[in-house]
């Protein structure tokens, strides 16, 4: 497996536009998870998919930050509109399986808002 | 919901010197203990983790200890070496939960 696949790696956009990440999780895990990482939060949990329903989204932001899961093998958190405050490094992780709690990340989306 | 605090922030050690990286939780009902080791640039990778029903876990350099009593479990890395450098997380899971709550980080130098 290629494991947790994120794209774009590098996203750079201005305020106001509306950005959108995507996460493929490990072929048979059932949880995915998005988290956000500035090195004054640290990783901060946005939301947690567990057989593609959103079980826990208390951690988003507001309004302009939403994220979906059509189906097991795809993931979006898309920000609407966008602000310099939103820039981070993005995380989707992906657990379940043999492995269970075991979190695997992906590479990152590192997002920069001018 | 659970609370995980991590101590110290940096820490910077000798190479050949041990580190040991702490963590307190708050909830008496989580079960399950993983740490993190997150290279700069890089995603962050399981290296260890612990269960409630053990005390003690050892791979290699790198060991993990509970007190479930105190509720607070550490990691010790001996012989270190540069390639420990990293920032590394502990992570708390609720039990029955599949969340983890991570702490803050520690960032870990080890000068050669």
């Amino acid at each position: 497996d290629a494991g947790v696949i994120q794209s774009p790696r590098h996203e750079v956009t201005e305020m106001g536009q509306e950005v959108t990440l995507r996460c493929k999780p490990i072929s048979g895990h059932n949880s995915l998870f998005w988290y956000r990482q500035t090195m004054m939060r640290g990783l901060e949990l946005l939301i947690y998919f567990n057989n593609n329903v959103p079980i826990d989204d208390s951690g988003m932001p507001e309004d302009r930050f939403s994220a979906k899961m059509p189906n097991a093998s795809f993931s979006t958190l898309k920000i609407q509109p966008s602000e310099p405050r939103d820039s981070a490094v993005y995380f989707c992780a992906s657990s379940g399986g043999a492995t269970n709690e075991k979190l695997f990340f992906g590479s990152g989306t590192q997002l920069s808002v001018l | 919901g659970e609370n995980v605090e991590q101590h110290p922030s940096t820490l910077s050690v000798q190479e050949g010197d041990s580190a040991v990286i702490k963590c307190t939780y708050s909830d008496s009902a989580s079960n399950y203990f993983p740490w993190y080791k997150q290279e700069l640039g890089k995603r962050p990778q399981l290296i260890i983790d612990i269960r409630s029903n053990v005390g003690e876990k050892k791979d290699q350099r790198i060991a993990v200890t509970l007190n479930k009593t105190a509720k607070h479990f550490s990691l010790h890395i001996t012989e270190t070496q540069p390639e420990d450098s990293a920032v590394y997380f502990c992570a708390a899971n609720s039990g029955g939960s599949y969340i983890p709550t991570f702490g803050r980080g520690t960032s870990l130098i080890v000068h050669p």
